[in-house]
């Protein structure tokens, strides 16, 4: 069975502060990553995909990629209580006749003012 | 405006009554599917299409009916609901068949099956 796992939290971290969220792999032919955050009732919105070993930054967001470890991380530099939601990692399978995108169940980040 | 729009976005209704939810994109999107998401188990796709030929079962399959007859659209039937199909659906896009570019995700449909 492919597989994506995540903590599934809480985590806590004070104001002003680096999250880190961390997501493992099984599939080794995956190629695309996506990092998805998610308010409570809400539909998951894109925070960064990433395809390539190494680190990718965007603003405040870091996400890096390491396909020997099968290792992929988020992190949240300056975290503000707007990013209390839960993050979604994402990875596409494309194994044998199958196409499609396999998510983590998710972790739940809890920012304290 | 790109975006993906599912109908209707909440709806209570009874075991044994089909039922229709739809889901239109307006970016030419090749890619789509449904997922249905329950509290514990993350999000679960139902079925996908790679395009308007290609359409094929998710993980969760049973119990549900898809159709790509246009790009635009790709509606998920329920024709025997029964409860255990109560949950928060979404409806996503992509652009390129193999998933090598994001996802779009509708606003959601909340599904209550008495």
């Amino acid at each position: 069975q492919k597989e994506v796992e995540q903590n599934s939290g809480p985590l806590s971290v004070p104001e002003g502060a680096i999250a880190s969220l961390n997501c493992t792999y099984s599939d080794r032919v995956s190629q695309s990553f996506f990092w998805y955050r998610q308010y409570s009732g809400k539909s998951p919105e894109l925070i960064m995909s990433i395809y390539s070993n190494g680190d990718k930054e965007d603003g405040r967001f870091t996400a890096q990629l390491n396909k020997a470890s099968q290792y992929v991380s988020l992190l949240i530099r300056d975290s503000q209580p707007s990013d209390s939601a839960t993050y979604l990692c994402a990875v596409n399978s494309l194994g044998g006749a199958t196409n499609k995108l396999i998510f983590g169940t998710g972790t739940l980040l809890a920012v304290q003012p | 405006e790109a975006q993906v729009t599912q109908n209707p976005r909440y709806l209570i209704t009874v075991t044994g009554k089909k039922l229709t939810v739809t889901c239109s994109q307006n970016m030419n999107h090749e890619y789509m599917s449904w997922y249905r998401q329950d509290p514990g188990l993350g999000l679960r796709q139902i079925y996908y299409s790679m395009n308007v030929e290609v359409t094929d079962k998710g993980d969760v399959p049973e119990g549900y009916k898809v159709s790509r007859k246009e790009k635009r659209n790709f509606p998920l039937i329920l024709e025997s609901p029964s409860p255990n199909q109560t949950s928060l659906y979404f409806c996503a896009s992509s652009p390129g068949q193999y998933l090598n570019q994001p996802q779009h995700f509708g606003d959601g449909t909340r599904l209550s099956i008495l």
